[in-house]
């Protein structure tokens, strides 16, 4: 069975400090990689996608890929309280439309 | 991002009755759609994948009879709960892909529940 394992938290970070996400996962034929971020009673949105081993920058997330070693994190710097929210790490086994898997979610407190 | 949206937001139904939520892609044409239900505190889990012109495909566990699921546009899906109980009582998610692209984006959810 196909499995995404994150920390539940919840993860507490000062304002301004960096939130470390990480996400385990256990099809090594991962392909696709994706952060949800989930605010209470909200739906998921698509925070970053990642598809090859390294690093992906688009304003202050961060997601990085190892395929070697399983793992997928996402980078929160200068964390507001407004980050504050559940973050969904999914896999797909392709790199195309396909049914995700997701993980329980870490919950992210960004304190003032 | 595309956007995709779902109706009705929220409802309320007496156990025994059936009760159906509609998915619609606005900007773009979705031939696959995603139906998921999330527990209170707990994460998504897919409940079947709509395909445009043919019949969905349900994962295990998931009764197709109860959940019906009918896909007859490139633009809308949709989720009848069939004789609905209140352990059916949960929240909703569709979501679609744009294009043959892997990313995949949510409705704002519905949110059920059975008395």
């Amino acid at each position: 069975q196909k499995e995404v394992e994150q920390n539940s938290g919840p993860l507490s970070v000062p304002e301004g400090a960096i939130a470390s996400l990480n996400c385990t996962y256990s099809d090594r034929g991962s392909q696709s990689f994706f952060w949800y971020r989930q605010y209470s009673g909200k739906s998921p949105e698509l925070i970053m996608s990642i598809y090859s081993n390294g690093d992906k920058e688009d304003g202050r997330f961060t997601a990085q890929l190892n395929k070697a070693s399983q793992y997928v994190s996402l980078l929160i710097r200068d964390s507001q309280p407004s980050d504050s929210a559940t973050y969904l790490c999914a896999v797909s086994s392709t790199g195309t439309a396909s049914k995700l898997t997701f993980g329980t979610g870490t919950r992210l407190q960004v304190t003032l | 991002g595309a956007v995709v949206s779902q109706h009705p937001s929220w409802v309320i139904c007496k156990s025994g009755t059936s009760v159906k939520i509609e998915c619609r892609s606005l900007d773009f044409q979705a031939t696959t759609m995603f139906w998921y239900r999330q527990f209170p505190k707990q994460s998504l889990m897919l409940m079947a994948t709509s395909n445009e012109g043919s019949k969905a495909t349900y994962e295990q566990g998931v009764e197709k009879d109860k959940f019906l699921i009918n896909h007859a546009s490139l633009t809308l899906s949709t989720l009848t709960v069939t004789s609905a109980h209140p352990e059916d009582s949960s929240f909703y998610i569709c979501s679609a892909p744009s294009g043959n692209l892997p990313e995949q984006f949510f409705g704002p959810g519905t949110r059920l529940t059975v008395l």
